[in-house]
């Protein structure tokens, strides 16, 4: 199975700093990652896909990058509203399963 | 608009079966996407459980795969999962989604639904 390593666990930041959460998998995966924003008591939501596509209906202040093992997801200014637990997510071409990995939350400094 | 809602027991007993419904509205699910079931223990992170294709071939997770059935009912427009001999670490928000595997993702998904595991 395919690993996927998500790192800070947890992020203190302000309203208006850059961040970048990273994701990097335990063997080269292509471009097939989304990121997902998750707030308490509710069902994730789709940001990017694809490593870089941008979903319908985000902010632009959200970016995404990387191929084979290495992945990052990047607001380029903190808003009030992104204070939330962000995900990574593969997709195994071979075994046509997804892992995710282990959650990033974001708190307010 | 495409809506999923999860039903079944809140509850279940160790060793037993759990089961849980979700019904789509908005949209057929044998025309198009997979459909999928994923999980998340209290103050855990996720866990993808399996997927179906809209022509009712399933996908697991490795680590499940023995314990779960994933099925369609279109006549229904519903697709259920079943998981057997549950114990207490399989207690969770279950959520179901709709898959996209043109863009490996999932972007509608229901609201989720606790069950519990325990006696």
């Amino acid at each position: 199975d395919i690993q996927m390593t998500q790192s800070p666990s947890t992020l203190s930041a302000s309203v208006g700093d850059r961040v970048t959460i990273t994701c990097r998998a335990s063997q080269s995966i292509g471009s097939w990652v989304a990121w997902y924003q998750q707030k308490p008591g509710k069902a994730p939501k789709v940001l990017i896909y694809d490593a870089s596509i941008l979903e319908s209906g985000v902010p632009s202040r959200f970016s995404g990058s990387g191929s084979g093992t290495e992945f990052t997801l990047t607001i380029s200014s903190l808003q009030p509203d992104d204070f939330a637990t962000y995900y990574c997510q593969q997709y195994n071409t071979y075994s046509r399963g997804y892992t995710f990995g282990q959650g990033t939350k974001l708190e307010i400094k | 608009q495409v809506q999923l809602q999860e039903s079944g027991p809140g509850l279940v007993k160790p060793s037993e079966t759990l089961s849980l419904t979700c019904t789509v509205s908005g949209f057929s699910i044998s025309r198009a996407y997979y459909w999928a079931w994923i999980r998340q223990p209290p103050g855990r992170g996720l866990e993808w459980i399996g997927s179906i294709s809209f022509s009712g071939s399933p996908y697991y997770n490795p680590s499940l795969k023995s314990r779960v059935t994933i099925s369609l009912d279109t006549s229904k427009n519903q697709f259920s999962l079943r998981l057997t001999s549950v114990a207490a670490a399989d207690t969770a928000v279950y959520y179901c989604a709709r898959d996209r595997r043109d863009r490996p993702s999932s972007d509608y998904w229901g609201q989720g639904t606790l069950v519990t595991v325990s006696s």
